[in-house]
């Protein structure tokens, strides 16, 4: 089936310091491709999308940038902060309609 | 809360048991998901309910029943489960069903299986 790549498995970054995941994916016909963040103990959280239309979308310290002839989209944290850690999950094309979620990204933000 | 609420929250049960899950959704959305996250395969896709009809089976063993009266209700009930099925499971809604829309996540239903 179609998959979603993700890399690094773990991130350890200091405080004030950038973050970049990166996820590539397979299946050419998505349109959309969304972040979730999920603290310890906590339920998965969409901090930011993008569509297809656009390269690049910025909210505050957080953007995602998509290449799509290359298939790669990925998250970049900016100034980082300790409540900035957490897993961070791409989503991307799964085929038949449905998303398909990376493997996840344990970022820790180091004081 | 998000708008999904699911329970319980926490769960053990034997081998033999059988219990529900329950998830309810107040967003007014169309499509409904169940989730396993397990420390092995994060965020693995279950079943997929689109206005209460299944749309995705992803393979999932017989002892997890999925149920879903209406667009706003999802259960997965489960029997004879083994120690593997451990995991937290999610559910989650969107607007519709497809690829281009977000998910909004419950807080899940940690389960142990004893």
């Amino acid at each position: 089936g179609e998959n979603v790549e993700q890399h690094p498995s773990t991130l350890s970054v200091q405080e004030g310091d950038s973050a970049v995941i990166k996820c590539t994916y397979s299946d050419s016909a998505s349109n959309y491709f969304p972040w979730y963040k999920q603290e310890l103990g906590k339920r998965p959280q969409l901090i930011i999308d993008i569509r297809s239309n656009v390269g690049e979308k910025k909210d505050q310290r957080i953007a995602v940038t998509l290449n799509k002839t290359a298939k790669h989209f990925s998250l970049h944290i900016t100034e980082t902060q300790p409540e900035d850690s957490a897993v961070y999950f791409c989503a991307g094309p799964g085929g038949a309609q449905k998303l398909v979620f990376g493997q996840g990204t344990r970022l820790t933000i180091n004081p | 809360e998000t708008g999904v609420t699911q329970t319980p929250r926490h769960l053990v049960m034997g081998m033999t048991n059988k219990k529900s899950l329950k998830c309810e959704q107040h967003l007014g959305h169309n499509a409904m998901y169940w989730y396993k996250q397990s420390a092995k395969k994060p965020l693995e896709l279950m079943f997929v309910y689109n206005f209460k009809e299944q749309t995705e089976n992803n393979s999932v063993p017989s002892r997890f029943s999925p149920e879903c009266p209406n667009s706003s209700h999802l259960f997965l009930h489960l029997h004879t489960l083994q120690p593997e099925d451990s995991a937290l499971y999610l559910c989650a809604s969107s607007q519709d069903w497809g690829q281009n829309y977000g998910y909004t996540f419950g807080s899940g239903t940690r389960l142990t299986v004893v």
